[in-house]
């Protein structure tokens, strides 16, 4: 069974500070990962997706890492703003037959002005 | 604009009763999904359709119940035999090659 942990919990860090979140999963045979942003009481938006055969993912200020053999991803988000403030969910998808996805719990971001 | 609307945002139900959330996306995906999310846990996927007029049960259907009559909409009722049903709803869909999924900006349920 996948399991998807992402550390740490929360985070709080001041305006300008680059940040590295981190999502670990236990099965490798994953088809892509998915990062979300989710802003309180929302939907998720989705960020970066990383399929299985990329090593990384980058939109503006993010740059998403995958390394399927040891199980980990990692958010990495440059020159940090309060508006960057959110929980961030990382997602993996199974490979083979439904593909069932399995979410973290989230991270939770506070920049600090 | 392409999206997926959920309605109603806030929704209230007494003991005993039955309710429905609406889940419309004009994205023309093939899939749709259902999740709940609670604090502290991982979203938990309730149901999910890949073509009309199909749905498979997710990890924690009991209590709920879908149809999937027209592509772009997906309802999931809340009956009386889900006995914890206080929870933030999520619909999503993506394309048949279940590639990245979009998501609805939710339906937060409570039982008064």
């Amino acid at each position: 069974k996948q399991e998807v942990t992402q550390i740490p919990a929360a985070l709080s860090v001041p305006e300008g500070e680059n940040l590295v979140l981190n999502c670990s999963f236990t099965d490798s045979a994953i088809y892509n990962l998915q990062w979300f942003r989710q802003d309180p009481g929302k939907g998720l938006t989705s960020l970066l997706l990383i399929q299985s055969s990329q090593r990384e993912q980058t939109s503006g200020r993010l740059n998403a890492s995958l390394d399927k053999s040891s199980g980990r991803s990692t958010l990495y988000i440059a020159a940090s703003q309060p508006g960057d403030s959110a929980t961030y969910l990382c997602a993996v998808r199974r490979s083979g037959g439904y593909q069932k996805v399995t979410f973290g719990i989230g991270t939770k971001l506070q920049v600090i002005p | 604009d392409g999206g997926i609307t959920q309605s109603p945002k806030y929704l209230f139900r007494k003991e005993g009763q039955n309710v429905t959330l609406s889940c419309e996306q004009n994205l023309n995906h093939d899939a749709m999904y259902w999740y709940r999310q609670d604090p502290g846990q991982g979203l938990r996927l309730i149901y999910y359709s890949q073509i009309v007029n199909d749905f498979q049960k997710g990890d924690i259907a009991e209590g709920y119940s879908v149809s999937r009559e027209k592509k772009e909409s997906f309802p999931l009722t809340v009956t009386s035999a889900q006995k914890n049903p206080t929870a933030f709803y999520l619909c999503a869909s993506s394309t048949a090659g279940v590639t990245e999924a979009f998501f609805g900006q939710g339906t937060r349920l409570t039982v008064v």
